[in-house]
């Protein structure tokens, strides 16, 4: 009965190779986020889609592309990995209610670029 | 630019005691705050919440207390326990979907 589910809990790879992370979320929310959290525990979103349709692109480079095949999934695939990308990436889902409010977060993907 | 932030990055508190996380902001017309709970090695959860027009909020053990004149919120964690240990963030919506995150503060708890 998770929530917020997200695969893979880790992801080790080579700088420049393409990967993506998937996220589900069963609470049947219309909104759902990317957050990327650095080592210093630093949180920011990266993008929110509200029932499949792209809302927050928060200048993050080309190289993310979010993909929301139905509202209760919003993967992010990544294309030519950078050391940089390394960090932990959050999915998180939110309802209805306007405001991005409160939002119930996955369990993390750690991703680690070598 | 506006922010959300935090006073103290980590905070070490003996088991039993009270616990005070602090937040600034800087943005004068928020009207909501949130607090959230990181444990190690999983995502954010919401602990409480707390509108403008409210001055203190209470939950089980947790406190938050907002004062709009200095724009500073602080959460208070009664009686701290091991469990409570977690890095701390406060946020705030901005606009219609995005939450913008304080720096957060980890909250150690010894016995």
């Amino acid at each position: 009965d998770t929530a917020v589910s997200q695969t893979p809990k880790y992801l080790v790879t080579q700088m420049g190779n393409d990967k993506s992370i998937k996220c589900e979320q069963n609470l049947g929310h219309d909104t759902m986020y990317w957050y990327k959290q650095d080592s210093k525990k630093f949180l920011k979103i990266m993008f929110s889609y509200n029932n499949k349709e792209l809302i927050i692109n928060e200048t993050v480079p080309n190289r993310f592309s979010p993909k929301s095949p139905d509202k209760a999934h919003l993967n992010l695939h990544i294309n030519s990995l950078e050391l940089g990308d390394s960090a932990v990436y959050f999915c998180a889902s939110s309802p209805p209610t306007g405001g991005g409010e409160t939002q119930y977060f996955g369990p993390g993907t750690r991703l680690l670029v070598l | 630019g506006e922010s959300v932030g935090l006073h103290l990055p980590t905070l070490s508190v003996q088991e039993g005691d009270n616990s005070i996380i602090n937040c600034a902001y800087s943005n004068s017309a928020s009207d909501y705050f949130i607090w959230y709970k990181q444990e190690s090695g999983k995502g954010p959860q919401f602990i409480i919440d707390i509108r403008s027009n409210m001055d203190k909020r209470q939950g089980q053990r947790v406190t938050v207390l907002l004062n709009k004149t200095v724009k500073h919120l602080s959460l208070q964690i009664a009686a701290t326990q091991p469990g409570d240990s977690a890095v701390y963030f406060c946020a705030e919506p901005r606009g219609t979907d995005k939450l913008i995150f304080g720096t957060g503060t980890r909250l150690q708890v010894f016995p």
